[in-house]
């Protein structure tokens, strides 16, 4: 099965304070999204690459960078974080064509106080 | 307001029954769609996938896609209490651009 690990698994920011989101994926696949969810929001794309170095904005961008270094690797950037921010986010990967699924990692719960 | 809308917003179910669950699009343009499923506390995963008018049977899980109304449903036979789950329906037009995901249907189990 695909594998997309997110790291870390849980994590408590301040408010203004930077945070950084990393995911990585052992699967070969081009396609990889960050969500987060959030009760009474659902699933939400923030943003999204296809390849290396580039990366796409999703449906709610504002407020999140996002980073493509490698095929592997896919991080999300809080520049300032705030308490609107907090929510479960969650990265998935994609080969599209193949299995036409996404594979998601297991989460990461950020809480900021 | 969410472009996939998911009914209802609960069920529960007694073991052995049958639960039916409603997705509908309203974004003309959607292609194809997903239903997830999500235990608590866990990530999303795939339970089964519709693109062509229909129906498509996996095990006691059963999807219908009807794609002039947009609308798809998941229907599960003999409910067990592991059914017991967030159920997702996504949507989109195109995949390389993420799915776009309803607020889901908490199914309940009950021995």
């Amino acid at each position: 099965e695909a594998a997309v690990t997110q790291s870390p698994r849980s994590k408590v920011a301040v408010t203004g304070g930077k945070v950084t989101l990393s995911c990585h994926q052992t699967n070969n696949h081009d396609y990889m999204y960050w969500y987060r969810q959030d009760t009474g929001h659902g699933l939400r794309l923030i943003h999204y690459s296809y390849v290396a170095d580039s990366t796409e904005k999703g449906d709610i961008p504002d407020g999140y960078k996002a980073s493509r270094p490698s095929q592997e690797n896919f991080s999300l950037i809080l520049e300032l974080a705030s308490l609107s921010q907090t929510a479960v986010y969650f990265c998935a990967s994609s080969n599209w064509g193949g299995q036409n699924t996404l594979y998601f990692g297991a989460g990461t719960r950020l809480s900021v106080l | 307001q969410q472009k996939v809308q998911q009914s209802p917003e609960s069920l529960i179910v007694p073991e052995g029954g049958m639960a039916s669950l409603n997705c509908t699009s309203s974004d003309r343009n959607v292609d194809y769609f997903w239903w997830y499923r999500q235990h608590s506390g866990k990530s999303p995963k795939m339970l089964m996938s519709i693109f062509s008018n229909g129906e498509k049977e996996e095990g006691r899980f059963t999807v219908h896609l009807n794609k002039a109304s947009l609308h798809t449903s998941l229907h599960i036979r003999d409910s067990q209490p592991s059914d017991s789950a967030l159920y997702l329906c996504a949507a989109t037009n195109n995949y390389a651009q993420g799915l776009t995901f309803g607020l889901g249907t908490r199914v309940s189990v009950f021995p």
